[in-house]
């Protein structure tokens, strides 16, 4: 695998349920990133990880979690969402944050339907 | 209050001519630019970047205006061709310690036409 992968890519769940997205970077990267985007609206960031500690948090509901075992994962843990809360989640990242021209590189993203 | 905003959801042009994507910003901040372009099923990959201290920046069939005073940038992709049909998204950073946080516009959807 090479560069920034992200599982699942789809996935649906009731507003009870609790799951995971997971992200993962082969590219040697200590910055992490969580997007999200909703229809028609442009990508916000959500969480900014730097060597495992958040740095960022963007008024984001505490029913999305945030958790960075080690800088090649990222995960975000999701538990009671709302229909709202459907959209592409997209996981990126960079050399580090040293310096804000460090190129952010994607993942594909998880699609996200919440019934 | 968006500060990043593409007011071009779409755009469509001939294979070879030039195509013109537009993107304004309301926050002065902001000193650094991007332009990211994504294809379906796939996440946004880098395209070119510039800084506020030039009003050009050149790569390939690729260029990037600055007009500081009028809080607006371009891209210029010439010639188009068809594997450049994605969406293009404009970003803007901070300078300081912006800790890598992108202000994306919404996007607009090129396509190219054989």
């Amino acid at each position: 695998e090479t560069g920034v992968t992200q599982t699942p890519r789809h996935l649906v769940m009731g507003m009870t349920n609790k799951k995971s997205l997971k992200c993962e970077q082969h590219l040697g990267h200590n910055a992490m990133y969580w997007y999200k985007q909703s229809a028609k609206k442009p990508l916000e960031l959500m969480f900014v990880y730097s060597l495992e500690e958040r740095v960022e948090n963007n008024s984001v509901p505490s029913r999305f979690s945030p958790e960075c075992p080690n800088s090649s994962h990222l995960f975000l843990h999701l538990h009671t969402l709302q229909p709202e809360d459907s959209a592409l989640y997209l996981c990126a990242s960079s050399q580090d944050l040293a310096s804000r021209r460090d190129t952010q590189y994607f993942g594909p993203g998880t699609r996200l339907t919440v019934l | 209050d968006q500060q990043v905003k593409q007011n071009s959801p779409s755009l469509s042009v001939q294979e070879g001519r030039i195509s013109i994507l537009n993107c304004d910003y309301t926050n002065s901040m902001f000193d650094y630019f991007l332009w990211y372009k994504k294809y379906p099923a796939e996440g946004p990959t880098f395209l070119i970047s510039i800084s506020s201290i030039k009003d050009k920046n050149e790569d390939g069939r690729f260029t990037v205006f600055l007009n500081k005073s009028a809080k607006h940038l371009s891209l210029h992709i010439v010639p188009s061709q068809p594997g450049d049909s994605a969406v293009y998204f404009c970003a803007a950073s901070v300078g300081g310690t912006s800790y890598g946080k992108l202000t994306f516009g919404q996007g607009t959807i090129l396509t190219v036409h054989p």
